[in-house]
């Protein structure tokens, strides 16, 4: 097992237009964590999963953002008509946990790092 | 809403010291309470974490205490060596049975060992 991978790496892109992250993480996890970081800033939580389900969202996923994470597998993150505030590194985080019970350890990708011009 | 700050934006010690990093946080009682390292253009990476019942918890030169009447959390360093040079995010884990689950992290102190 390599971790979590998440790709691109670095995105350079014009406002307006779409962008699509993949994050691939630790087979063995039932928990995905899509989390945004600004420079000197950290981690800000965006959305989670469940195996296929997607049990929280915060505020800051507004609607022009949306994640996938079918089968339960890989996850995918969506960012529609982008603005320059959207620029940002995007993490990936996976964990083990069941029954809600335990400390949530994230094991993070190196992160999609996204420039929005 | 909760809030969680770290002491200091950046600390710089000389090689050899103890580093100490500081985390108070508001509003909010954690199960427990994790530290990660993250080195730039990478993501965290988990060092060690303390539950709410715990005062203290080692780990090589790593050392971090739990005060819930303080809200705090200390995060020490031993023995400071220049690769020790990084991001310190302390991050608060909720867990009581929840289905969220998500972590709050703290902006995070950037320490710097010089030789």
């Amino acid at each position: 097992d390599t971790g979590v991978s998440q790709d691109p790496r670095h995105k350079i892109t014009k406002r307006g237009q779409n962008v699509t992250f993949r994050c691939d993480p630790i087979s063995e996890h039932n928990r995905l964590y899509w989390y945004r970081q600004t420079l000197g800033q950290g981690p800000e939580f965006l959305t989670y999963f469940q195996n296929e389900a997607q049990l929280e969202k915060s505020r800051l996923l507004s609607d022009r953002f949306s994640a996938e994470r079918p089968k339960g597998s890989f996850s995918t993150l969506e960012i529609q008509r982008t603005e320059q505030g959207d620029s940002a590194m995007y993490l990936c985080a996976s964990s083990f946990l069941t029954g809600g019970y335990g400390a949530n350890v994230l094991t993070f990708g190196a992160g999609s790092r996204l420039t929005v011009l | 809403s909760q809030k969680i700050e770290q002491n200091s934006e950046a600390l710089n010690i000389q090689e050899g010291k103890t580093a100490t990093l500081t985390c108070n946080y508001t509003n909010y009682s954690p199960a427990y309470l994790q530290w990660y390292r993250q080195d730039p253009g990478r993501g965290p990476v988990f060092l060690l974490l303390i539950r709410e019942n715990e005062k203290e918890k080692r780990k090589e030169r790593l050392k971090v205490t739990f005060d819930t009447t303080l809200k705090q959390s200390l995060f020490h360093i031993t023995a400071s060596q220049p690769a020790d040079s990084a991001t310190y995010l302390c991050a608060l884990d909720p867990d009581r049975g929840s289905t969220l689950g998500r972590l709050y992290f703290g902006r995070g102190t950037q320490l710097t060992v010089w030789p």
